[in-house]
């Protein structure tokens, strides 16, 4: 049963254009909502992060939008570089010692210039 | 300097063969979790580990079995390897008060 959705699974946009990307979970105990990101031949990483008392975090270019109440959330790329252009996880959790990360299928963005 | 040891980098196995994949976190952290990644599954949840104690086990299965001899060591012991099991094998950790979870950089089996 997958936990965690993704779309779309790849998303190609110009270089300067907003990227967006979109997750829904099932599980209401999930309380941390992470996006990660990992270009080829290397280990996924952190980009940034949301807990559900705030529906929205911005660091820099990256915003995640949080819709607790429709159980989604949405990471949004403003001003779009090649240096973007990697592929892209949703996840979720339940904060707490041991407590797994459940990853969506990941989107491959792609900003061309 | 990398935080997360994963040994080896590249594996290349035989069909039918056993192989452990080794990994030991710097962090300093007491939650500890393996990954796999293919074209089929990407960034599958295999098991996770706190305080050396097995927390959660989502393998069906029993030839994965993680090893766990020191607190900062995770290792994954593969038996009766299938070329279905080639893949990039990720350790992770995550700190008790810390939400983030930080990757190694894998180990990637490749069953013949």
């Amino acid at each position: 049963q997958q936990q965690v959705r993704q779309s779309p699974q790849s998303l190609t946009v110009w270089e300067g254009e907003t990227a967006i990307l979109n997750c829904s979970y099932e599980d209401s105990t999930f309380d941390y909502f992470p996006w990660y990101h990992q270009f080829p031949g290397e280990s996924p990483a952190l980009l940034i992060a949301i807990r559900p008392v705030s529906n929205k975090k911005e660091d820099g270019r990256f915003t995640i939008f949080f819709n607790k109440r429709e159980k989604k959330f949405s990471l949004h790329i403003a001003d779009s570089q090649p240096g973007d252009s990697a592929t892209y996880f949703c996840a979720a959790s339940v904060q707490g010692t041991g407590s797994k990360l459940s990853f969506g299928k990941g989107a491959k963005l792609t900003v061309s210039p | 300097d990398p935080k997360i040891i994963q040994k080896p980098k590249y594996l290349v196995a035989v069909t039918g063969s056993e192989k452990i994949l080794i990994c030991e976190q710097y962090l300093g952290h007491n939650a500890m979790y393996w990954y796999r990644q293919s074209a089929k599954k990407p960034l599958e949840f295999m098991f996770s580990y706190s305080y050396q104690k097995l927390m959660d086990n989502q393998t069906a299965s029993s030839r994965f079995q993680p090893q766990s001899s020191k607190k900062n060591h995770l290792d994954l012991q593969i038996t009766a390897l299938k070329p279905d099991d080639s893949a990039t094998y990720f350790c992770a950790s995550r700190g008790d008060r810390g939400t983030e979870v930080f990757f190694g950089k894998g180990t990637r089996l490749t069953v013949v």
